[in-house]
């Protein structure tokens, strides 16, 4: 069964910085879909970017960017120019076939101002 | 607006009282499924389908039903809630035959059995 691991609980950053978050996943497909959520204090689960396993290039939507290594199944987001609107609980999630997202665990993500 | 409704937002039931909790789409989403999420443990699915009278199983179905009598309708029944089913629930809807695009979610239903 497909697997995706967050392993940072909480994280935080001052505003107006740069982190990352981590995700890895464990899958023997070669072509699958990769997804970063965005669940903020309103509870609402808001699409931040998504990546298809089979481009090379990395997405990104504004602030938003991914590092996709696919040899170490490893799918990192990283925030530029933290706000304070981008504390949230971030999900990373796998797709493949047409069944389900699996979800990760989360991170808590906080900004300091 | 395209848009997953989901209702209501708070629920709080007393153990064995069946309760329905509705969801609807207006995107024509052939593909809708049910989330449970639970501190620690992620978003876990319940039960999805990808069409009208197609239904299937996901990680977690014990003690839920759904229907899909409509394209746009699917809600989830609860017929003998229990303590352990206390939770954040989330209705999503995708495009397509499967949620490659990824999901639209509802904004979700918080419940409390007591």
């Amino acid at each position: 069964a497909q697997t995706v691991t967050q392993s940072q609980p909480e994280m935080s950053v001052q505003e107006a910085e740069t982190v990352t978050l981590s995700c890895t996943y464990d899958t023997s497909e070669s072509d699958y879909y990769l997804f970063w959520y965005k669940q903020p204090p309103s509870r609402q689960m808001i699409l931040v970017i998504r990546q298809e396993a089979y481009k090379q290039q990395n997405a990104t939507e504004n602030r938003f960017s991914v590092n996709f290594q696919k040899a170490a199944k490893s799918f990192s987001l990283k925030i530029s120019d933290s706000q304070l609107g981008d504390a949230a609980m971030y999900f990373c999630a796998y797709n493949f076939g047409n069944e389900k997202l699996t979800f990760g665990t989360g991170t808590r993500l906080t900004i300091i101002p | 607006e395209a848009q997953v409704t989901q209702n209501p937002r708070y629920l709080i039931t007393v153990t064995g009282k069946k309760l329905t909790v509705t969801c609807s789409q207006n995107m024509n989403h052939e593909y809708m499924s049910w989330y449970r999420q639970d501190p620690g443990l992620g978003l876990r699915q319940i039960y999805y389908s990808m069409n009208v009278e197609v239904t299937d199983k996901g990680d977690v179905p014990e003690g839920y039903k759904v229907s899909r009598k409509e394209k746009r309708n699917f809600p989830l029944i609860l017929e003998s809630p229990s303590p352990n089913q206390t939770s954040l629930y989330f209705c999503a809807s995708s495009s397509g035959q499967g949620p490659f695009y990824g999901y639209t979610f509802g904004s979700g239903t918080r419940l409390t059995v007591v």
